[in-house]
């Protein structure tokens, strides 16, 4: 079965600056998709940034990036010019490619606090 | 972009009643919703993946007769938590994928606070 781990519970930042979350996973396919979902307090879901497993290029979304290292399974996000909107809990999230209807496998999250 | 709605936003029922929660697709039709439990500062914990027209896939340990799932269309699926307990006060989030093709992303909806009190 697949997993996905988050190691920090907890990351803070400045605003303006720039952090980086973790995320390992693990399977044994080879084609999956890999996603960085934010929950703000509203608790509404919302994509930031994915990425398919068989791009070597990393994707990015305006301030968002990601660093994917599929052989070490490491999918880390880095926001840049961070704001005060980008508090929120993140949740790094694996769905394999084998149809349409592949179920997410979340972490456990990392929850963001941006300080003014 | 797709949008998914969850109908009711919160809800407080009486221990021993029956709750149901609606999840549609406003604008594509969905071929697999999803439906997840999340508690306080907890990731989301999958429950059941419902397709149309077919008998839900509930995860390991979830009550099948306790969360009846219904995906009666390709725009509406229901959960319906029997005879609820306090305990079963939680935050209950839904999402859809689309149907055709391989659409990698899954939309959510707004989420459902269930109180029961």
């Amino acid at each position: 079965a697949q997993t996905v781990t988050q190691s920090q519970p907890e990351m803070s930042v400045q605003e303006a600056e720039t952090v980086t979350l973790s995320c390992t996973y693990d399977t044994s396919e080879s084609d999956y998709y890999l996603f960085w979902y934010k929950q703000p307090p509203s608790r509404q879901m919302i994509l930031v940034i994915r990425q398919e497993a068989y791009k070597q290029q990393n994707a990015t979304e305006n301030r968002f990036s990601v660093n994917f290292q599929k052989a070490a399974k490491s999918f880390s996000l880095k926001i840049s010019d961070s704001q005060l909107g980008d508090a929120a809990m993140y949740f790094c999230a694996y769905r394999g490619a084998q149809g349409g209807s592949e179920k997410l496998v979340f972490g456990k999250g990392t929850k963001l606090t941006v300080n003014p | 972009g797709a949008v998914v709605s969850q109908h009711p936003s919160w809800v407080i029922c009486k221990s021993g009643t029956s709750v149901k929660i609606e999840c549609r697709s406003l604008d594509f039709q969905a071929t697999t919703m999803f439906w997840y439990r999340q508690f306080p500062k907890q990731s989301l914990m999958l429950m059941a993946t419902s397709n149309e027209g077919s008998k839900a896939t509930y995860e390991q340990g979830v009550e099948k007769d306790k969360f009846l799932i219904n995906h009666a269309s390709l725009t509406l699926s229901t959960l319906t938590v029997t005879s609820a307990h306090p305990e079963d006060s939680s935050f209950y989030i839904c999402s859809a994928t689309r149907q055709g093709g391989q659409n990698t992303e899954a939309f959510f909806g707004q989420g459902t606070r269930l109180t029961v009190v």
